[in-house]
């Protein structure tokens, strides 16, 4: 069976400092792969997506940046952090179409 | 283009009773469309999914979703609620694939559920 494995859980971070949240998923191949964010009290917004190694889409423009270097592997970063980045992240795969699996997400506080 | 409407932001019913959450959606192609639970801190759990299959969806925990095309919804129920049931609730519309073939999700802004002793 497939597995999502997303770490840290939670983080604080200082203004300025950079930022590197990893997700990887087991027990399937060339998935697609998603971050999400979401802000307290609101729906989730689509950061970047990916549908395969070194491929990436930004979905809006901000702070952060996404890579993939491996095929299961899904990595997201910031070089300096803003207040405004603060949120609950969560990684996502799915197969060729239809539905998403989530990880269980990072709580990010920036101070 | 694609939308997706929950009608509620919160809603509040006691134990043992209906569960009601109500969802519109909008798209220009035959939609997927799914429910998610998240609870406190986690991520979100798929509850059930409609691929234009049977338009009853039955998913986990009891719930069940009615896919109906004239009027564009897809509201959730469950007959008799329990206290694990309170958690907050996504409507999700997919199906109009971004290049590739990396799959569109567009969320809801979620309904909350609280459960009354």
């Amino acid at each position: 069976s497939q597995t999502i494995h997303q770490w840290p859980a939670t983080l604080v971070q200082p203004v300025g400092s950079p930022l590197s949240l990893e997700c990887t998923v087991e027990g399937t191949s060339n998935p697609n792969l998603y971050w999400y964010r979401q802000a307290a009290g609101r729906g989730l917004q689509l950061l970047f997506y990916s549908v395969g190694i070194g491929q990436i889409s930004s979905e809006v423009p901000q702070n952060l940046s996404a890579s993939r270097p491996q095929d299961r592997q899904f990595i997201l970063s910031s070089k300096k952090l803003l207040l405004s980045d603060s949120g609950f992240y969560l990684c996502a795969w799915s197969p060729r179409g239809t539905e998403a699996f989530f990880g269980q997400g990072t709580r990010l506080t920036v101070v | 283009a694609q939308s997706v409407t929950q009608l509620d932001s919160h809603v509040s019913v006691s134990e043992g009773a209906l569960v009601l959450l109500r969802c519109n959606y909008s798209s220009s192609v035959p939609p997927y469309l799914f429910w998610y639970v998240q609870y406190p801190n986690q991520g979100l759990q798929l509850l059930l999914k409609y691929t234009s299959a049977a338009t009853l969806v039955k998913g986990i925990n009891g719930f069940e979703a009615e896919f109906k095309k004239s009027e564009t919804s897809f509201h959730l129920t469950k007959p008799s609620a329990h206290m694990s049931d309170a958690a907050e609730y996504f409507c999700v519309v997919g199906g109009s694939p971004f290049p590739r073939g990396a799959q569109k999700l567009v969320f809801g802004q979620g309904t909350r559920l609280t459960i009354n002793p």
